[in-house]
């Protein structure tokens, strides 16, 4: 099946500081990338939709100027979460739409883990 | 995306067949049925997903009903690491975006 990589797993970083978190296709090519964020206990809410060269599209509550989206390249995107807060601490997770097969399935990473302190 | 409701938790014996339920009965005529899991701490799943007829693969069967508001996910032969949290989500393919919702809880017991 499809592999998607998202990179690191866990971070810890100090409150004030930005994170970048990677989300790759490894064998696939997809022009759009989703990022997710999930507190415990709790189910998955989309962030943003990230479309490869152009601008990622947020949904509603969700600071663009917070939460930095690139899509430079169909099989990468990035996340930074910047000016990190302990409120962000959370489960950042991504998932890609493959380029071909008809946009019927979506696969995800294995989720980054943010801790902050 | 139409909303789906599904029980908050459910056991099952390990060796038998998990039964979870969704009901989706303002499903659209062109909405998929999906199926995701989440194993703690990971990323979701995909298992099987359906338009309208009953679909097998190596991980599940899907049943839907013929007036396509509710469908059932079977595991025939559930162990230990089928323990998650289990997401029934309708989808028109090419809408792209899945929206997840509270799932089901499925606990294999040994």
């Amino acid at each position: 099946g499809a592999v998607v990589s998202q990179h690191p797993s866990r971070v810890i970083c100090k409150s004030g500081t930005s994170v970048k978190i990677e989300c790759r296709s490894l064998d696939f090519q997809a022009t759009t990338m989703f990022w997710y964020r999930q507190f415990p206990k709790q189910s998955l809410m989309l962030m943003a939709t990230s479309n490869e060269g152009s601008k990622a599209t947020y949904e509603q509550g969700v600071e663009k100027d917070k939460f930095l989206i690139n899509h430079a390249s169909l099989t990468l995107s990035t996340l930074t979460v910047t000016s990190a807060h302990p409120e962000d601490s959370s489960f950042y997770i991504c998932s890609a739409l493959p380029l071909t097969g008809g946009n019927e399935k979506l696969f995800f990473g294995s989720g980054t883990q943010l801790s902050v302190l | 995306d139409a909303k789906t409701t599904q029980p908050p938790s459910m056991d099952c014996a390990e060796g038998r067949a998990a039964n979870l339920p969704c009901n989706h009965s303002t499903i659209s005529g062109n909405e998929y049925v999906y199926w995701y899991r989440q194993i703690h701490s990971q990323g979701p799943q995909y298992i099987i997903h359906g338009l309208k007829n009953n679909e097998t693969n190596e991980m599940a069967s899907l049943i839907i009903t013929e007036d396509r508001k509710s469908s059932t996910l079977i595991l025939p032969h559930a162990t230990l690491r089928d323990t998650a949290v289990y997401y029934c989500i309708v989808r028109v393919v090419g809408n792209e975006k899945l929206t997840f919702g509270t799932g089901t809880r499925l606990t294999i017991i040994p």
